[in-house]
Order: C-alpha cells, then structure tokens, then sequence
C-alpha cells in the first residue's frame, strides 16, 4: 500500500524558514515523479513544485520561485520542501503527491497534509 | 498559465441524483484532465485521470468525458458518500493548475 507521511509543518514568523518532509512507502520511490501541493485555509488547490525521478530536473510555481527549493534522497524515500523567506500567503496545508507515472501533473496518491502558518 | 473554470460552484443534490460538473480549460490542453474528490479535513482523492479513465477503486457511477478546453464529470447516482468538493486539474503543462472546487451538498 503506498503512504505518504508529510512532517515538518508548524508556526513560523514571517521571512523565516521551514523544511518539510515526506516519507513515502509502499512503492519504489525512486521511479516516480514527485510533487507538493498546497492548499491556504478555505481555498482551492494550488501546485507548488514538482521533481522528476532522479532529482535531476525540476519545476516551480512563480510564487515559490527563488524561494522554495525542492529535493529528494531516493536512498531514504524521502521528498522534502525546503521553505525561505516565508510570507502570510504562504500558510497553508501542505500535500505531497506522486505522481502516477513518469509524466508529471496526474497525481494518484496524496498524503494526509501538514499545516504551515506564517504569522507574526 | 492555463486558467481552469468550474461550473456549477455548488448545488445541491438528493441521493440517486444524476450530477454533472464540467470544467474547461483557457486553452486546448488535450486530454490532460484529471479530477479529485476532496472531503472536509482530507487530502484529495483521485477519480479520474486523462479525462476519461477512471482510479483503480473507484466505483463506477463516476465517469469523466471531454477533450480540448471541456470537460464533464458525471455521478451517475449520487450516494451518501459522494457529497464533497470536486477539483479538475490540468496536466497538460506546468505550472499545473486546478480549477476553484465545486462542492455538492445535500438538498
């Protein structure tokens, strides 16, 4: 069974850091494309990042871009967010998804979230 | 970006309804459409993928049609369970985008 656990979440000040994390199981991490999604409180739906397989390519949203960084360690299928200079807008719930296949976007597997909150 | 829109936002339903959302895309995006069922409190729940094929597990009242800029999911009967928020998302290229939810509730 796949599981995707998400940690690192919790209340930060504005323009400081966070680092998230997610432990997959249940599938060969090291073959999926990989992505965090976000959601702010009472909104939609909102993708952030994406990273292929290997690690060697990735994507951004423009309202994480310089400022979010994300990686992976295949040998600990582990997926993390590294998070600066963080701002209000930036709180939300935070998913990991895989993605199904080596294609990136369709996603078939979401973790259960963890919340950020960026206040002062 | 590809800017997704929803239709309706919310309506209300009784059980054994017959419910349609669709979703069209700012440009043709193909059939790079995938939906997502989203409880209150829950991560989003896979349904269908590239428009029309349908997540392992799934039960089959749900079905997805459409290709190019529309889009339909369709609830063949509505049961209890099924009252939610329902999201497209566009994979057709990043930054991947989903439409803003409609949720059905009970009438």
């Amino acid at each position: 069974e796949v599981q995707l656990l998400e940690s690192g979440g919790g209340l930060v000040q504005p323009g400081g850091s966070l680092r998230l994390s997610c432990a997959a199981s249940g599938f060969t991490f090291s073959n999926y494309v990989m992505s965090w999604v976000r959601q702010a409180p009472g909104k939609g739906l909102e993708w952030v990042s994406g990273l292929s397989s290997s690690g060697g390519s990735t994507d951004y949203a423009d309202s994480v871009k310089g400022r979010f960084t994300i990686s992976r360690d295949n040998s600990k299928s582990t997926l993390y967010l590294q998070m600066n200079s963080l701002r209000a807008e930036d709180t939300a719930v935070y998913y990991c998804a895989k993605d199904r296949s080596s294609t990136w976007g369709n996603f078939d597997h979401w973790g259960q979230g963890t919340l950020v909150t960026v206040t002062s | 970006d590809i800017q997704m829109t929803q239709s309706p936002s919310s309506l209300s339903a009784s059980v054994g309804d017959r419910v349609n959302i669709t979703c069209r895309a700012s440009q043709s995006i193909s059939s790079y459409l995938n939906w997502y069922q989203q409880k209150p409190g829950k991560a989003p729940n896979p349904l269908i993928y590239t428009a029309s094929r349908l997540q392992s597990g799934v039960p089959s009242r749900f079905s997805g049609s459409g290709s190019g800029t529309y889009f339909t999911l369709t609830i063949s009967s509505l049961q209890p369970e099924d009252f939610a928020t329902y999201y497209c998302q566009q994979s057709y290229g990043t930054p991947f985008t989903f439409g803003p939810g409609t949720k059905v509730d009970i009438k």
